[in-house]
């Protein structure tokens, strides 16, 4: 158990519908990261953010959006969603300030798109 | 070009010998770091070793070691004495740079199957 923890673990839903991923870091992470693992991209960065600062920011479509709140927690919000949108999305966490951390990551949340 | 670049889709391996999962990778910045990471057919993300490009020494944890070479830009993860819940896919990630950004960098890893 990496400490990261992801809700839900699974989500069906519609083209065009809007969901919201939810990842809580693990104590005293102040940095959030979200990944997507789909088959044909990979592994791919999505977004980073801070402290609840927005701090790098990776493939991400203009559909997707994500904050993170004073308690740390974060939430990545995917909307008009498309088939191809389906994927593991992935929320790891790290202390920060130290570069050579490594990223703790959690269970993921599988999202499939019919 | 890739920035992260695993050869080998699958490897095979018998219980009990060692394996090496290369990884090669790209990057004109001095200061970067390399990860593996194991992700087991439960899907969740498991960090094994990690090696910064200032570091002297080749990085261990237990069973696995990193073989760092700078010059080739090679870190091949060697698994010694291998065991069947190795069996996983095994994921090289790279992050480049400083500053604030410490996003990782995957390549599209190595499925090793550990047979009896």
């Amino acid at each position: 158990d990496s400490g990261v923890t992801q809700t839900p673990k699974h989500l069906i839903t519609a083209t065009g519908q809007r969901v919201t991923l939810r990842c809580s870091p693990r104590s005293g992470d102040l940095s959030v990261y979200w990944y997507q693992q789909s088959l044909d991209q990979g592994l791919q960065f999505l977004i980073q953010y801070y402290n609840g600062e927005e701090r790098a920011k990776g493939n991400i479509l203009e559909r997707f959006s994500a904050q993170q709140f004073p308690d740390l927690h974060s939430e990545l919000n995917l909307s008009s969603l498309e088939l191809g949108d389906s994927a593991l999305y992935f929320c790891a966490s790290s202390v920060d300030g130290d570069r050579h951390n490594e990223q703790f990551f959690g269970p993921g949340t599988r999202l499939t798109v019919l | 070009a890739q920035k992260i670049t695993q050869t080998q889709p699958g490897m095979f391996v018998q219980e009990k010998e060692a394996v090496t999962l290369d990884c090669t990778y790209d990057t004109s910045d001095p200061s970067y770091g390399l990860f593996w990471y194991k992700q087991p057919s439960s899907g969740e993300m498991i960090f094994l070793i990690y090696q910064g490009s200032y570091d002297q020494q080749n990085a261990t944890e237990g069973r696995y070691s990193l073989n760092f070479q700078k010059a080739r830009k090679s870190a091949n993860l060697v698994i010694s004495a291998s065991q069947l819940g190795d069996s996983a896919m095994y994921f090289c990630a790279m992050r480049e740079g400083g500053g604030s950004n410490y996003k990782l960098t995957f390549g599209k890893g190595t499925l090793l199957t550990v047979n009896p």
